[in-house]
């Protein structure tokens, strides 16, 4: 089974809402990370929160982490169109060899106008 | 700056054919490199990831192999393509487990 589960797979909102999106995981972990993907194109790395860190902000996105529930959300604020996209969560597992990261299937976030 | 280059960006191939598909990354030395297959509408699946030259690990077995003859040089090879190579194909690098840095992807359809 994945490492990363992410809920829900799909959401639509109005321009100006904001967007939550969740990760779980199973084991324990070094950081977990968002990472956005537009249709077609590569992954952009959005913010990485520490096994030690309960929460972190960069601009509009807030990022908590729940180690005792191992489960992690993103909040994107006051959403704009610009933002659809997809947002996949990826977790670096304790004991990691070669940096490997271990990704959600992804919620797809659609920004209405 | 560090930049990641990938190519072809996209790839039609029959049944049976090799592939070769190449990613170079610039500014940045002995980066940790990886190689990603992501079905349509879903995640990423690592296949490859290379922590220095001549380095290759591979985490699903299948027809797919990896090398690495330079240290910023990462090819994804296959001497014969199923239809279920098709997909979208992800070159990233990064230090340790932190932050990927992705490749623009390559399209593969293989008919």
């Amino acid at each position: 089974s994945q490492q990363g589960e992410e809920d829900p797979q799909a959401l639509s909102i109005q321009e100006g809402e904001n967007a939550t999106m969740n990760c779980s995981y199973k084991t324990s972990i070094n950081n977990l990370q968002w990472y956005r993907q537009n249709s077609g194109r590569g992954l952009v790395h959005l913010i990485l929160i520490r096994s030690n860190e309960r929460e972190k902000h960069s601009g509009r996105l807030r990022v908590t982490l729940d180690t005792s529930k191992k489960s992690s959300s993103l909040l994107i604020t006051a959403s704009r169109a610009a933002d659809t996209a997809s947002y996949f969560c990826a977790t670096s597992l304790i004991y990691n060899q070669g940096g490997k990261l271990i990704f959600g299937q992804g919620t797809e976030l659609s920004v209405k106008p | 700056s560090q930049t990641i280059h990938q190519w072809p960006a996209t790839l039609v191939q029959p049944v049976g054919s090799p592939l070769s598909l190449e990613c170079t990354v610039e500014g940045t030395s002995n980066p940790n490199l990886y190689w990603y297959r992501q079905a349509a509408g879903r995640g990423l699946q690592l296949l490859f990831y290379s922590v220095g030259i001549g380095q290759i690990s591979s985490e699903v077995p299948q027809n797919l192999s990896a090398s690495r003859p330079q240290d910023r040089q990462f090819i994804l090879s296959s001497k014969k393509l199923l239809l279920s190579d098709s997909g979208f194909y992800l070159c990233a690098w990064g230090w340790g487990p932190y932050e990927q840095y992705f490749g623009p992807g390559t399209r593969l359809t293989v008919t």
